[in-house]
C-alpha cells in the first residue's frame, strides 16, 4: 500500500516554463514533508521541505505548496532549466522533532528541453 | 568523510549465498537508515537506527534481512541465503537527531544482482 501517491510519473517541460509535480497522502500523522532530486548514479538529494504549519516554502526557483484538508502537496519549479531534468520524489515523515522513518513516492522523471 | 560511503557499490551473488553491505554515515551523524530501491521506484525503508540501538525494523523483508550498528558508526546489512527477488539497489542515510528540519543524507547506494 502505498502511502504517499505522486504524479505523474514522468514530465517533459521546455526551458523556462513551469513544472508541477502532486503528491497526495491518507496518513494524518505525517508531518513532515521532504522533496528529493536524484540524479543518474546518484543517491537522493533533499531539495526542500515544508511542515504542516505553512503552506507554502519558496527557495530560490522551487516551491511547495501545501493543502493540508486536501493532504495533498505540491512541488513547482519556476523558470525550468535543462540542469533540473532528473527524478523527483516526495515523501512524508511522522517523526515529530525526530526524523524517522520516510515514506517516498514513485518518483517523478522531470526532462526539461533546452 | 564528506558523504555517507557505502561499499561495495556493485554486487553480484549467487543465489543462496549470504552478503553483508556496509555503510560508513557523516560524522557525528546520531541516525542511520536503510533504503531499498527498485528500479524506477522511490525508496522503500528497511530499517534504521539512533546510535546502536535498532528503532525501527519494520520494513524489514522476512527474517533473511538483518542490520546492525554495534559501535553506533559503521553499519551492515546482512541478507542470508540471498534470492532473486532481493536485487535491487540498497541505499542508507545518515542524519543529525533532532530538529524540526532534520536532513537525511543519502550515498550512492550498493547495486546488489543475485543470479
Amino acid at each position: 500500500q502505498q502511502q504517499v501517491k505522486q504524479s505523474p510519473q514522468s514530465l517533459i517541460v521546455q526551458k523556462g516554463g513551469i513544472s508541477i509535480i502532486n503528491c497526495a497522502y491518507e496518513n494524518t500523522a505525517f508531518d513532515y514533508f521532504p522533496w528529493y532530486q536524484q540524479f543518474p548514479g546518484k543517491g537522493p538529494a533533499l531539495l526542500i521541505a515544508i511542515r504542516p504549519d505553512v503552506s507554502e516554502k519558496k527557495e530560490g526557483r522551487f516551491t511547495i505548496s501545501f493543502n493540508k484538508s486536501a493532504k495533498q502537496f505540491s512541488l513547482h519549479i519556476m523558470d525550468s532549466q535543462p540542469g533540473d531534468s532528473a527524478t523527483y520524489f516526495c515523501a512524508a515523515a511522522d517523526g515529530g522533532s525526530t526524523l524517522g522513518r520516510l515514506y517516498f513516492g514513485r518518483g517523478t522523471q522531470l526532462t526539461v528541453w533546452p | 568523510g564528506a558523504g555517507v560511503s557505502q561499499s561495495p557499490r556493485y554486487k553480484v551473488t549467487k543465489r543462496g549465498q549470504d552478503v553483508a553491505l556496509r555503510c560508513d554515515p557523516i560524522s557525528g551523524h546520531v541516525s542511520l537508515y536503510w533504503y531499498r530501491q527498485a528500479l524506477g521506484q522511490g525508496p522503500e525503508f528497511l530499517t534504521y537506527f539512533n546510535y546502536e540501538a535498532q528503532q525501527d525494523k519494520s520494513g524489514l523483508p522476512n527474517d533473511r534481512f538483518s542490520a546492525e550498528r554495534p559501535e553506533g558508526s559503521i553499519s551492515t546489512l546482512t541478507i542470508q541465503r540471498t534470492e532473486q527477488r532481493d536485487s535491487a539497489m540498497y541505499r542508507c542515510a545518515s542524519s543529525l537527531i533532532g530538529g524540526l528540519n532534520t536532513e537525511a543524507f543519502f550515498g550512492q547506494g550498493t547495486r546488489l544482482t543475485v543470479v
